[in-house]
């Protein structure tokens, strides 16, 4: 258990649909990243919260969209889903000042037919 | 764009034998370059980095050669086992205050048989 846990473990959806990944980050870190994972692809960095606040974006699409809450747990929705968004949605997260030791969760895995 | 390529993208290797995987980075403002090793159905995990000043780094059987003049740098694994097939993703840092940025290379996919 790397101390990063995300919900749900595995999505199945339909075209069009709305979803919600939720990630709660280590004890005490304060930065979280949300990374997509397609198949045989490697690890595309979506988006970053640093203690409630968007501090990095990367390739991600206007139908996503995340949010940092209070408690530090962190929210990626991505909505109007297509087939081509099926992937491994992975959130990480690091102590602040991100250091190298950025932690990942298992991941979700998202199926959209 | 991409700033950190990796090859090979897939390396077959014999037990005991050295698994070799390459990185080449683009932006010299990189701090941190570090390697991860992701299993099926998991989360990458961080196996090993290095700081850009210094030329290797050692851990058990993993060591990373850096080059920072040519912008290389390279993850050996020596007396590979079966249990280190995985994928491994080379990566690189840039840190400053609460601003992070983590990219990663397109991944090796390494099978070592027995």
């Amino acid at each position: 258990d790397s101390g990063v846990t995300q919900t749900p473990k595995h999505l199945i959806t339909a075209t069009g649909q709305r979803v919600t990944l939720r990630c709660s980050p280590r004890s005490g870190d304060l930065s979280v990243y949300w990374y997509q994972q397609s198949l045989d692809q490697g690890l595309q960095f979506l988006i970053q919260y640093y203690n409630g606040e968007e501090r990095a974006k990367g390739n991600i699409l206007e139908r996503f969209s995340a949010q940092q809450f209070p408690d530090l747990h962190s929210e990626l929705n991505l909505s109007s889903l297509e087939l081509g968004d099926s992937a491994l949605y992975f959130c990480a997260s690091s102590a602040q000042g991100g250091n190298y030791g950025y932690t990942f969760g298992s991941g979700t895995r998202l199926t959209v037919v | 764009q991409q700033q950190v390529k990796q090859s090979p993208q897939s390396l077959i290797v014999q037990k005991g034998g050295i698994s070799i995987i390459n990185c080449a980075y683009e932006n010299t403002a990189f701090d941190y370059f570090p390697w991860y090793q992701q299993f099926p159905g998991k989360g990458p995990a961080l196996l090993i980095a290095i700081r850009p000043d210094v030329s290797e780094k050692k851990e058990g059987r993993f060591t990373i050669s850096f080059n920072k003049s040519a912008k290389q740098f390279s993850l050996h694994i020596m007396d590979s086992q079966p249990g280190d097939s995985a994928t491994y993703f080379c990566a690189a840092l840039r840190f400053s205050g609460g601003y992070n940025k983590l990219i990663f290379g397109a991944g090796t996919r390494l099978a070592v048989h027995p």
